[in-house]
């Protein structure tokens, strides 16, 4: 059981440039999230998905894109990075968006735009 | 809206020690909170979380916490530390919907023998 998969787990970008963090799950979870980690400021929320088909902004959403392509997988992409988007991503998913079950993290991703 | 403060960046501890690592809350609605561990290049894993009942909440590797509804508080706390313990601490705050996870900037342990 894998739970939640982060690709890939470096990348370096250079400005201007365009990726996609790619995200599944294997627990079957209805709700998937996106969330960015920096030095001093913990995990601020990018996106997040209730379920297969809706998708919401989060606490940081400018220069992100996200798609839940299907109930296990969740992607974000960066269109034209940034140096301020130098960052280390971390996808979680919950079994259902209203419900106090716990939440299952990525490894992460560690994105550096030069 | 619902936020959190960790007022310790870096908590410096000898082993076998108990440590303290402090988390308060600001919210006009009721809340569930939570602390989270991540150990060095790992992401986050649940150590216990307060829903109701009991202030006193009991996680996994001996770690437990109290909730202080007066104080605004949610401290972590471990009666003797281990070496394995070192790693980063969030604290977290959900609202009653559970829609969102509001975390703290977090507090790192370093547990040195």
């Amino acid at each position: 059981n894998a739970g939640v998969t982060q690709t890939p787990k470096f990348q370096v970008l250079k400005t201007g440039q365009s990726m996609t963090l790619q995200c599944a799950q294997d627990m079957n979870h209805n709700s998937m999230y996106w969330y960015r980690q920096d030095p001093g400021m913990g995990l601020r929320l990018i996106y997040y998905s209730a379920s297969e088909g809706t998708t919401d902004k989060g606490e940081v959403p400018n220069g992100y894109n996200v798609s839940r392509l299907n109930k296990r997988e969740f992607s974000l992409r960066l269109e034209s990075a940034a140096p301020s988007q130098t960052s280390v991503y971390f996808c979680a998913s919950k079994r259902e968006l209203s419900m106090n079950t716990e939440a299952f993290f990525g490894q992460g991703t560690r994105l550096t735009v030069v | 809206a619902q936020s959190v403060t960790q007022l310790d960046s870096q908590v410096p501890v000898f082993e076998e020690a108990p440590v303290e690592l402090r988390c308060n809350y600001s919210s006009s609605v009721s809340v569930y909170l939570f602390w989270y561990v991540q150990y060095p290049n790992q992401g986050l894993q649940l150590l216990l979380k307060y829903l109701s009942g009991s202030t006193l909440v009991k996680g996994i590797n001996g770690f437990e916490a109290e909730f202080n509804k007066s104080q605004t508080s949610f401290h972590l706390r471990k009666p003797s530390v281990h070496i394995s313990d070192t790693a980063e601490y969030f604290c977290a705050v959900s609202d009653q919907g559970f829609q969102k996870l509001v975390f703290g900037t977090g507090t790192r342990l370093l547990v040195s023998p």
